[in-house]
């Protein structure tokens, strides 16, 4: 199974300030097709996962542009440029290149 | 609007059986692959299965292959998880959702619990 590895898994941060996470994987996450299955959700405290951004770099409808993913291979990174109240909670990567289907263990974002 | 409601979780003891039901709408979904994610409480998210649009491709993490059925029912654009030889382990917020080569749409989820 691939494993997905996130750091830090606690992400204290200040208002206004940016903030970036880190995610590996044990393998390689580029399909057959070219295309690289590395995706990220926020979970907001009480709620359900929301995905934010897609296939590395992809921002969803609706996502702030601070919210931002890059990375290849088996190196990810989502970073926020500018932390705002709303974006506390936790973050996950997730790789659906190779089954089965796995998250990284989240990262909690607080101030 | 596209949406995703979740029902069937309930209380159940170490060994029993439920069955969970996920209503789709607004979307195609009929084209879509579906999922199955379950959250621990306090804990991660787990992917626990997933199935094609004609139901002809079925995945399982391996902690339920054998006990649990994913199926579907695109006449009434739902998806289901048959959860059977429950264990405690499975305690956990079960929530449906659409599959685009990740999951994109998520419902609110519904809490099984097992425990005697």
């Amino acid at each position: 199974d691939v494993v997905m590895t996130q750091s830090p898994l606690s992400l204290p941060v200040s208002l206004g300030q940016p903030a970036s996470i880190s995610c590996r994987s044990s393998q390689s996450l580029v399909d057959s097709d070219g295309d690289t299955y590395l995706h990220w959700f926020q979970q907001r405290p009480g709620q359900s996962p929301r995905r934010l951004i897609y296939r590395v770099s992809k921002r969803d409808s609706g996502v702030p542009d601070r919210f931002s993913g890059s990375g290849s291979g088996t190196d990810f990174t989502l970073k926020i440029s500018r932390v705002e109240a709303e974006d506390i909670g936790i973050y996950y990567c997730m790789q659906g290149t190779h089954w089965p289907l796995t998250f990284g263990q989240g990262t909690k974002l607080d101030i | 609007e596209v949406q995703l409601v979740e029902s069937g979780g309930d209380l159940v003891q170490p060994g029993g059986s439920l069955r969970l039901s996920c209503a789709a709408s607004g979307f195609s979904f009929s084209t879509t692959w579906m999922t199955w994610v379950r959250q621990a409480p306090g804990r991660g998210l787990e992917w626990v299965a997933n199935i094609k649009e004609d139901g002809s491709e079925k995945h399982y993490v391996d902690s339920v292959k054998g006990r649990f059925t994913i199926s579907r029912d695109n006449a009434k654009n739902s998806v289901n998880l048959q959860m059977n030889s429950l264990r405690a382990e499975d305690t956990a917020v079960y929530y449906c959702t659409r599959y685009a080569r990740s999951p994109d749409v998520w419902g609110r989820g519904t809490l099984v619990t097992v425990s005697s």
